[in-house]
């Protein structure tokens, strides 16, 4: 499995910076790294994926060091309504399918972070 | 713009129905999944299908049963409803093909199903 470890919460203000790292030290070759973030009662949305080095959007940053064993999800000057449970997702199959080639990691979701931002 | 609609969102049944939750796409997307989730828990793949009359297994697919007769629609069935499948289900799409790493997915709101 293509097992990730998260921080199981963490605690911010508004307006502050918000680095949620996730380590992924079996990544193979072909996976790509992808977050998702989920609202309470919500299915979970996503917000950005990258490969390697840095990417951006306008909602986040994904840092990525050269040896894509960890990530970090950059939130700039989050507010009330980023608080939610962010996920990192790593592999290259389904979890569970066993017809498909062992060698790839299985993307699976999995306890994620829980963000809680406070005024 | 809908994305993807499931339906229902909100379900009870007692131990021993049956009952289908259906799930819709209009992203013409290939790839459709089916997780749970339970209680402060990460979601977990139920079954996928990587096109239309495809399905396959994924981490906890026992007491389940789906179908994806048309491209847009992949179904979920309990054939005989446990309380230990009370739980909020999630479905989701994707555009498909090579690497699935790269596939974004895009989700419905959830049918929550409690099985008394």
């Amino acid at each position: 499995l293509a097992k990730t470890t998260q921080p199981i919460s963490m605690d911010s203000y508004e307006g502050q910076e918000v680095n949620i790292t996730c380590s992924h030290n079996n990544i193979a070759t072909n996976d790509y790294i992808t977050w998702y973030q989920q609202f309470p009662s919500q299915g979970p949305r996503f917000i950005i994926q990258g490969y390697k080095t840095k990417v951006t959007n306008e909602v986040a940053s994904l840092f990525i060091p050269a040896d894509r064993k960890s990530s970090t999800l950059s939130l700039p000057r989050v507010s009330l309504s980023d608080t939610a449970v962010y996920y990192c997702l790593v592999g290259d199959r389904p979890p569970g399918d066993l017809s498909m080639d062992t060698g790839r990691r299985a993307l699976t979701f999995g306890s994620g972070t829980r963000l809680q931002v406070q005024p | 713009n809908a994305g993807v609609t499931q339906t229902p969102k909100f379900r009870v049944l007692k131990t021993g129905q049956s009952m289908t939750l259906l799930c819709a796409q209009d992203m013409n997307h290939e790839y459709m999944y089916w997780y749970r989730q339970d209680p402060g828990m990460g979601l977990r793949l139920i079954h996928y299908s990587v096109g239309e009359g495809t399905t396959a297994k994924g981490e906890v697919p026992d007491g389940y049963n789906v179908s994806r007769l048309k491209k847009q629609n992949f179904l979920l069935g309990l054939e005989s409803a446990a309380p230990s499948q009370t739980s909020v289900y999630f479905c989701a799409s994707s555009y498909g093909g090579y690497p699935l790493a790269k596939n974004i997915q895009y989700f419905g709101a959830g049918t929550r199903l409690s099985v008394l």
